[in-house]
């Protein structure tokens, strides 16, 4: 089964707000996290990454949080914007992987 | 730069008819991926590859074929196609496997029905 998943399926926000999708991993040996954003008719892009030594890394309007004790990582966006509407996935991958495992998504809807 | 590139966008196929899905990429980068992704699910990888003249299985690669006779291209074979094939397909490339330069671009996605 799939070592990565998401709590919600779907988020809805207003413009502006601040948003948090969550995700959960199971495989403890898991050291590389990253956060993709899949836009309609589209492959997935690279949003933020973070390394199992850290707790917190932020990038633009973009901040990623990982709890090693819990196994749990979320991603925080602020003044969401309706250019943020798709679907985010959090993948993951250890050191002796070879490919991410993604989890199955969050559909993040910004209505303004 | 390009990036990843995939054709075909679309295609229907027949069950039982053959394809190959085209992938290539311009970033110089050793590591490239095959994966599907079926409605309202995460990815998942058929088929990848290390370097030119290597390639391994990912979690599903019943169904699908491949070969690396360069670092730029990457194709996927389908010898029979079934239903349970219809999906929509990436293809991914990255310049390693770990650490900090493990981010994977990835291309448009070939959508493939099979009836």
């Amino acid at each position: 089964g799939e070592s990565v998943g998401l709590h919600l399926p779907t988020l809805s926000v207003q413009e502006g707000d601040n948003s948090i999708i969550n995700c959960a991993y199971s495989n403890s040996a898991s050291d590389y996290f990253i956060w993709y954003k899949q836009e309609s008719g589209k492959g997935p892009q690279f949003i933020i990454d973070i390394r199992s030594n850290m707790d917190k890394r932020q990038g633009q309007r973009v901040t990623v949080l990982l709890n090693k004790t819990v196994k749990h990582l979320s991603l925080q966006i602020a003044a969401t914007q309706p250019g943020d509407s798709a679907v985010y996935f959090c993948a993951e991958t250890h050191q002796a992987g070879t490919a991410l495992i993604f989890g199955k998504g969050t559909t993040l809807s910004v209505s303004s | 730069n390009a990036g990843v590139t995939q054709t075909p966008k679309f295609r229907i196929l027949k069950i039982g008819q053959s394809m190959t899905l085209q992938c290539t990429q311009d970033m110089n980068h050793n590591y490239m991926y095959w994966y599907r992704q079926d409605p309202g699910m995460g990815l998942k990888l058929i088929y990848y590859s290390v370097g030119a003249g290597i390639t391994d299985k990912g979690e599903v690669p019943n169904g699908y074929n491949v070969s690396r006779s360069t670092t730029e291209d990457f194709p996927l074979r389908l010898e029979l196609a079934a239903p349970s094939q219809t999906s929509v397909y990436f293809c991914a490339s990255s310049y390693s496997r770990g650490g900090p330069y493990n981010e994977q671009f990835f291309g448009p996605g070939t959508r493939l029905t099979v009836l």
